[in-house]
C-alpha cells in the first residue's frame, strides 16, 4: 500500500495561497492521487484528483511532478472557511482489491 | 454525486450492548466502506461492504465484533457488538458512485457519534 506523509499542521492568513505537500514515495504506476477536506463533525469531502502534471478545478489545483512521488494541493486566496483537515490518498481503484487509506492529514488553520 | 444518510446520528450506549448503524444512499453505488474516526485522529478503514457477500475486513477488525450487511446497492449496516468504552468513536460510511470509473471520489455520510459508558 502506498503510504502518504503530510505536515501535521499549517497556519495561514486570509487571502494567502496555501500549498500542502504530500509525499508518496512508493506510489504504484496505476495509482491516482486524491485529496479530501474534512470539517469538524462532518465526513470528508472530495476536493480534487489527479494522475500526473497539473489539475485545476473551481476549488483547488493539484501539482504532480514527473516522478509522482509527491503532490501539492494549492488553495488560492484562502478564507476562514478553509480551516479544515486535508488528507491525500493514493490508490488504484480498478487494481483489484482497493483499500482507501487515509494518512494523518494536515490541519490547516486560517487566521483573520 | 450521492447523498448519504446515517442513522442514528449519535448514541450513548452501555458497555456489553450492541448498536446497529444504518447507511442509506440515494442512488446505486459500487463500493461502500465503513470507517472509524476517533477524536482528533484520522480515518481508519474497518471494512468494505460487498453486496450479496461477506464484507472484507481490514487488519484489526473482525466480523464477530463488526458484522456488516449490504442487502442491496443502496443500503448497508454496521453493528458494533459487545461494546466497550474503547469503541467510542465516530463511525462513517462512504460510497463510490457507479459512474466514478477509476477515480476515488468517495462520498461520505455525516457520521454516527458513539459514546460507550
Amino acid at each position: 500500500l502506498a503510504k502518504t506523509t503530510q505536515p501535521i499542521s499549517m497556519d495561514s492568513y486570509e487571502g494567502q495561497e496555501v500549498n500542502i505537500t504530500c509525499s508518496h514515495n512508493n506510489i504504484a504506476t496505476n495509482d491516482y492521487i486524491t485529496w479530501y477536506q474534512q470539517f469538524p463533525s462532518q465526513g470528508p469531502r472530495f476536493i480534487i484528483q489527479g494522475y500526473k502534471t497539473k489539475v485545476t478545478n473551481e476549488v483547488a489545483s493539484l501539482f504532480i511532478p514527473a516522478d509522482r512521488k509527491s503532490s501539492t494541493l494549492s488553495l488560492p486566496r484562502v478564507s476562514l472557511s478553509d480551516t479544515a483537515v486535508y488528507y491525500c490518498l493514493v490508490g488504484d481503484l480498478l487494481g483489484g482489491s482497493y483499500i482507501p487509506t487515509f494518512g494523518r492529514g494536515t490541519s490547516l488553520i486560517v487566521h483573520p | 454525486s450521492a447523498v448519504i444518510s446515517q442513522k442514528p446520528s449519535r448514541d450513548i450506549c452501555q458497555r456489553g450492548t450492541s448498536l446497529t448503524i444504518q447507511c442509506q444512499v440515494d442512488s446505486q453505488v459500487t463500493m461502500m466502506f465503513w470507517y472509524r474516526q476517533q477524536p482528533g485522529q484520522s480515518l481508519t478503514l474497518i471494512a468494505t461492504a460487498n453486496q450479496g457477500s461477506e464484507a472484507t475486513y481490514e487488519s484489526g477488525f473482525v466480523i464477530d465484533k463488526f458484522p456488516i450487511s449490504r442487502p442491496n446497492l443502496t443500503f448497508s449496516t454496521l453493528t458494533v457488538s459487545n461494546m466497550s468504552p474503547e469503541d467510542s468513536s465516530i463511525y462513517l460510511c462512504s460510497v463510490l458512485p457507479l459512474d466514478s470509473g477509476k477515480t476515488d471520489t468517495q462520498y461520505f455520510g455525516p457520521g454516527t457519534r458513539l459514546t460507550v459508558l
